[in-house]
């Protein structure tokens, strides 16, 4: 059975420092892993998706990398903001079932000024 | 194009009552599926449905629950007889038909409280 962990569970940091979100996954047979953000009341914004096939995907200020054969990713988030505060969540699909999200419980960002 | 969205926002159901969670996916998707996000957990499958159809409702509780895509109108996640562990952030994502289910775009939830 997948099991998705992020670790830290909150993080708190000064505007402007850079820093890495982390993920691993018990079962490294995945179709893809993706990164989404979550604001409070809101739904989930898809942030970065990586084939299994990818070792990194980058967009703006973010880059997510993945290593399928140690069960991890890193979320690098560059140069942070207080609007970058909110929940980052990792989640992968399986072959097989690759329609169903398997997620991490999340880390909690909060950017101070 | 909207985006996915979901109704009420919020639900206050006493214990015993019926929840009725409704679902409207974005224009030209005809694929759904349903999360549950428990209070300190991470969001957990539910069900996947197209039009008319259950694909896969293997993370479903086997009682009480129920959902439905019909061919015309909003999907429903149908919890009879609530009891307080149903109380919980329901989100609905939907994809487009052509089998790009990584393309998931969720909708806002809605807040389920049971007292």
């Amino acid at each position: 059975k997948q099991e998705v962990t992020q670790i830290p569970a909150a993080l708190s940091v000064p505007e402007g420092e850079n820093l890495v979100l982390n993920c691993s996954f018990t079962d490294s047979a995945i179709y893809n892993l993706q990164w989404f953000r979550q604001d409070p009341g809101k739904g989930l914004t898809s942030l970065l998706l990586i084939q299994s096939s990818q070792r990194e995907q980058t967009s703006g200020r973010l880059n997510a990398s993945l290593d399928k054969s140690s069960g991890r990713s890193t979320l690098y988030i560059a140069a942070s903001q207080p609007g970058d505060s909110a929940t980052y969540l990792c989640a992968v699909r399986v072959g097989g079932s690759n329609y169903k999200l398997t997620f991490g419980k999340g880390t909690l960002l909060t950017v101070n000024p | 194009n909207a985006g996915v969205m979901q109704n009420p926002r919020h639900l206050v159901r006493r214990r015993g009552q019926e929840a009725r969670l409704r679902c409207s996916p974005m224009k030209g998707h005809s694929h759904v599926y349903w999360y549950r996000q428990l209070p300190e957990e991470g969001l957990k499958f539910m069900v996947y449905l197209q039009k008319e159809n259950i694909i896969d409702e293997s993370g479903m509780p086997k009682e009480r629950f129920s959902a439905e895509f019909p061919k015309e109108g909003p999907s429903i996640l149908r919890i009879q007889q609530v009891v307080r562990g149903d109380s919980a952030a329901y989100f609905c994502a939907s994809s487009p038909p052509e089998g790009r289910y990584y393309e998931q775009y969720f909708g806002p939830g809605t807040r389920l409280t049971v007292t």
